[in-house]
């Protein structure tokens, strides 16, 4: 059960959009369309922001989207803004676990 | 309103035991599969254990397999986490989830301390 991999950080200016990979094996991200990936702000709960590789909650803004192509699945978000800085963390389904990445720390410059 | 409250949380001994609750409010509890997750201080969140919605099936990670028992009381909306050997490593932010391949509604989490 080892995590995901993602990059430890990225950045971007307010209106530019960024993209956070997420790098599994064939054993989960490659072979479950069961994605999902959260935000997290300091002292509070993580929210998700995309399942099933795609799928947006109700309430989380169409600025973030996502998609997944082999063992790597992407977040992407659109004309930045201040809020979205923070934590974001993937995470994929196997038949009998679950498993996050690492994180990576979004910073809005 | 979906409310997960997770309590049970506090300092305890290497090789200690503690038993963690979360009480559900707002939805139908026994249609939803529940899950532990746990994140340790100044890392990411680790799925820890998951329990289907009729406590039919239950899984664990690698990492709490045979220390840790997940169950659930239906008729109570109440989920539970029994910890036992405790280690320094354990040491984390305990939050009750809902869902299994996703987690769409977390509590706030009750900490839990490993040592001596």
């Amino acid at each position: 059960q080892s995590a995901l991999t993602q990059p430890a950080s990225v950045s971007g200016s307010p209106g530019q959009s960024i993209t956070i990979s997420c790098t599994g094996t064939s054993s989960d991200v490659g072979s479950y369309d069961l994605v999902s990936w959260y935000q997290q702000h300091p002292g509070k709960a993580p929210k998700l922001m995309i399942y099933e590789v795609t799928k947006r909650p109700s309430g989380v803004s169409n600025r973030f989207s996502a998609s997944k192509s082999g063992n790597t699945a992407s977040l992407t978000i659109s004309d930045l803004q201040a809020e979205d800085d923070g934590d974001y963390y993937c995470c994929s389904y196997t038949s009998t676990t679950t498993v996050f990445g690492g994180g990576t720390k979004l910073t809005v410059l | 309103e979906v409310y997960l409250v997770e309590s049970g949380g506090g300092l305890i001994q290497p090789g200690g035991s503690l038993r963690l609750s979360c009480e559900a409010s707002g939805f139908t509890f026994s249609n939803s599969a529940m899950s532990w997750v746990r994140q340790g201080p100044g890392k990411g969140p680790e799925w820890v254990s998951a329990i289907s919605g009729n406590a039919g099936t239950t899984y664990y990670a690698d990492s709490v397999k045979d220390r840790v028992t997940i169950s659930r009381d239906n008729s109570k909306n109440t989920l539970w986490l029994q910890m036992r050997g405790l280690r320094a490593e354990d040491t984390a932010l305990y939050y009750c989830a809902r869902g299994l391949a996703h987690f769409d509604y977390w509590g706030q989490g009750t900490l839990v301390t490993v040592s001596s």
